[in-house]
């Protein structure tokens, strides 16, 4: 069974950092990975989608990258902002359906 | 931009009873999903939905759940006999066809009494 990690927990960082949260997961053979973002009592946010065929995937400040023989991907945030706290979530499926997730980095951007 | 929406964003229930969450997935999506997320726990698979049929399900997803798209726009989970465990955010996501994302709603929180 799929078994994903996302370090750190938490992560405190002032504003204009930039950081990198990580996920690791233990079955490489993944249909595709996807990163979300969780604010509180809300839904999840998709954020980048990663195929298993691809190398890293942008948006705006957000940069995702994926080395699927050793099992990790790692979300960069470039320059935070305080509105990009929340929880960060990795996910990954091996046939498209379902998805295993991990617990998630809490991130606080400190003005 | 197109949204999952879901119905009620929180339901209050006494154990036993049935309870019924509702979706709306986007607009010509063809694939669905639930998910739960128990407090302070990892979002967790329930089921997937294609073609009027379901296509993969959980070990969480036993005969209690059930899931039906009885029309063109709704998507829904019942679940029999709820049980205290049973309390847990609910999330409907939904994808276009190919190797798209999930796109998820804000969910729906349920509280079994």
């Amino acid at each position: 069974k799929q078994e994903v990690t996302q370090i750190p927990a938490a992560l405190s960082v002032p504003e204009g950092e930039n950081l990198v949260l990580n996920c690791s997961f233990t079955d490489s053979a993944i249909y595709n990975l996807q990163w979300f973002r969780q604010d509180p009592g809300k839904g999840l946010t998709s954020l980048l989608l990663i195929q298993s065929s691809q190398r890293e995937q942008t948006s705006g400040r957000l940069n995702a990258s994926l080395d699927k023989s050793s099992g990790r991907s790692t979300l960069y945030i470039a320059a935070s902002q305080p509105g990009d706290s929340a929880t960060y979530l990795c996910a990954v499926t091996n046939t498209g359906n379902q998805f295993y997730f991990g617990t998630g980095t809490s991130l606080t951007v400190i003005p | 931009e197109p949204e999952v929406t879901q119905t009620p964003s929180h339901q209050v229930t006494q154990m036993g009873q049935e309870v019924i969450l509702r979706c709306v997935p986007i607009s010509n999506h063809l694939y669905f999903y639930w998910y739960r997320q128990i407090l302070g726990q990892k979002v967790e698979f329930l089921v997937s939905f294609y073609n009027n049929e379901i296509s993969e399900k959980s070990e969480i997803f036993d005969d209690q759940f059930s899931v039906e798209r009885p029309d063109g726009s709704n998507f829904t989970l019942k679940i029999r006999s709820t049980k205290l465990e049973d309390s847990a955010m609910y999330f409907c996501a939904s994808r276009d066809r190919g190797r798209q994302p999930q796109h998820f709603g804000d969910g729906t929180r349920l509280s079994i009494l």
